[in-house]
């Protein structure tokens, strides 16, 4: 069973970037995987934000972008804002039938 | 707008049974594959289950295979997830969600089911 890492923790200034990581146990993360990046505020559902790796949702704040880096999914929040305070949980997809998360990384913006 | 109201969640002893239903509108669900998600209580997201539009050959993860069943019927825009041989380790709050290019497009508040005795 392949495992997906994430940062347990980051903190950001406001105003300023941070990167985000999504790496798996198998190797490097490629677009095969289709990473996927969701937003979760607590007692609240989670909300999507990057899909297919790169991808935007119609509501997903400019500021968020989705790459591949250094054989890592990652999500780059340029500019934070104090809502972006959250935990943010990444996916990758192995097959249609072995999807796995990362245990997610809580992102304080102070 | 879109809509995934899940219900069915409550409080069954291990080895017992519980059915989750999930209210779509909003959307063409009769098009779009679906999926169940869930969360134990202080933890990640855990990927469950996947069915297509048609409702033919749904995809389970290991830890509920042969235990959960998704269906769902098209005619009243409903998923359903069937769980059986319920354990401790299946308490969570479990999500439904509209699939979108084998990510996750649009997700329910959520139902909790707690396993205890």
């Amino acid at each position: 069973q392949a495992v997906v890492t994430q940062e347990p923790s980051l903190t950001v200034s406001p105003g300023g970037t941070v990167t985000l990581t999504c790496g798996s146990s198998t190797g490097a993360v490629t677009s095969g995987h289709h990473a996927y990046w969701c937003q979760q505020k607590p007692g609240q559902a989670p909300r999507t934000l990057i899909y297919d790796t790169s991808n935007k949702h119609s509501w997903t704040p400019a500021r968020f972008s989705g790459f591949l880096l250094g054989g890592k999914a990652a999500l780059i929040l340029s500019g934070a804002q104090p809502e972006d305070e959250a935990d943010y949980f990444c996916l990758l997809s192995y097959s249609v039938d072995r999807r796995v998360f990362g245990g997610g990384t809580k992102l304080t913006v102070l | 707008q879109v809509q995934l109201v899940e219900s069915g969640g409550g409080v069954v002893q291990p080895g017992g049974s519980l059915r989750l239903s999930c209210a779509a509108s909003g959307f063409s669900f009769s098009t779009s594959n679906m999926h169940w998600v869930r969360q134990a209580p202080g933890k990640g997201l855990e990927w469950v289950t996947f069915v297509r539009s048609d409702g033919k050959n749904p995809y389970y993860a290991d830890s509920v295979k042969g235990r959960f069943t998704i269906s769902r019927d098209n005619s009243k825009n409903m998923l359903f997830l069937q769980m059986d041989s319920l354990r401790a380790e299946d308490t969570a709050v479990f999500y439904c969600a509209k699939d979108l290019v084998w990510g996750l497009e649009y997700w329910g508040q959520g139902a909790l089911v707690i396993v205890s005795s």
